[in-house]
C-alpha cells in the first residue's frame, strides 16, 4: 500500500513565479481534495474534485487551477505566487464523494522568496 | 468563526498518563472525525464517530459524542512518547458528506518520557 502521493516534498519559487503540485490518489480513490496548511495549524479546504469533476471549491485563490485527470491523480498548477502562498499543501483521497475515509499524503512544503 | 473548536490549546503529559481533548462544533453532522498530525506528516484518521453512535474505541484512544451539546471529546489512555502531535477534530459542515472537511486549529499534545 503505498499511500498518497505528493510531489515534489518541498519546492522553492520566487515571487511571481509558477509552481505545479501533484498528487498520486490510492489506487481505487476518485475522490481527491485539496488543503493548505500555514503556521502549522489550521488546515484549510481549497478544492474537492470526485470522479475528475469538481464538486466543491473553498479558499482556493484565482491564482491557483486544480486538474484531476483520467487516472485520477490531481494537479495543482500556482502562478503568481506571493508570499503569503507559503505553505504546507495536503492532498487526500478517498474512494467516495463522502469525506468519511480520507488518507491524506505528507505534503509539499512551498516557500515562496 | 470557527465551525469546530478544540481545547485547551496545548497539553502536556507523563508517559502513562490519560489525556483528554475536547471539541466543539456548530453545525449539523453526520459524523465527526478525530486526526493526529505529527511533525513532519499529514494528518491520519484516528476516530470517525456517527452522529448516531455516542462512544467510540480504536485501542487506547476513545471518543465520544453529543449532539446536543454539539460537543465531542478524545481521551487517550497510557499515553506514549509517541502520541505527541497535533490532534484536530474535524467535521462536515454541511452534513450532507460532500467532502469537505472543516478543520478546527487542533490542539498540541506533548507527552514526556
Amino acid at each position: 500500500d503505498s499511500g498518497v502521493v505528493q510531489s515534489p516534498r518541498h519546492i522553492i519559487k520566487e515571487k511571481g513565479g509558477r509552481s505545479v503540485l501533484t498528487c498520486i490518489p490510492i489506487s481505487g480513490h476518485s475522490n481527491v481534495v485539496w488543503y493548505q496548511q500555514t503556521l502549522g495549524k489550521e488546515l484549510k479546504f481549497l478544492i474537492q474534485h470526485y470522479e475528475k469533476v469538481e464538486r466543491d471549491k473553498g479558499f482556493l485563490p484565482s491564482r491557483f487551477s486544480v486538474q484531476q485527470f483520467d487516472d485520477y491523480h490531481s494537479e495543482m498548477n500556482m502562478s503568481a505566487l506571493e508570499l503569503e502562498d507559503s505553505a504546507m499543501y495536503f492532498c487526500a483521497s478517498s474512494l467516495q464523494g463522502a469525506s468519511s475515509d480520507y488518507t491524506f499524503g505528507s505534503g509539499t512544503r512551498l516557500l515562496v522568496i | 468563526s470557527q465551525l469546530a473548536e478544540e481545547n485547551p490549546w496545548a497539553l502536556s503529559v507523563h508517559e502513562g498518563e490519560s489525556v483528554t481533548v475536547n471539541c466543539s462544533y456548530k453545525t449539523s453532522i453526520t459524523a465527526l472525525q478525530w486526526y493526529r498530525q505529527k511533525s513532519g506528516e499529514g494528518p491520519a484518521q484516528l476516530i470517525l464517530i456517527r452522529s448516531n453512535e455516542r462512544e467510540k474505541r480504536n485501542g487506547r484512544l476513545r471518543a465520544t459524542l453529543d449532539t446536543s451539546s454539539q460537543s465531542s471529546s478524545l481521551s487517550i489512555t497510557a499515553t506514549r512518547c509517541e502520541d505527541t502531535a497535533v490532534y484536530f477534530c474535524a467535521t462536515d459542515p454541511t452534513g450532507a458528506n460532500t467532502g469537505k472537511l472543516t478543520f478546527g486549529h487542533g490542539t498540541i499534545l506533548r507527552v514526556h518520557p
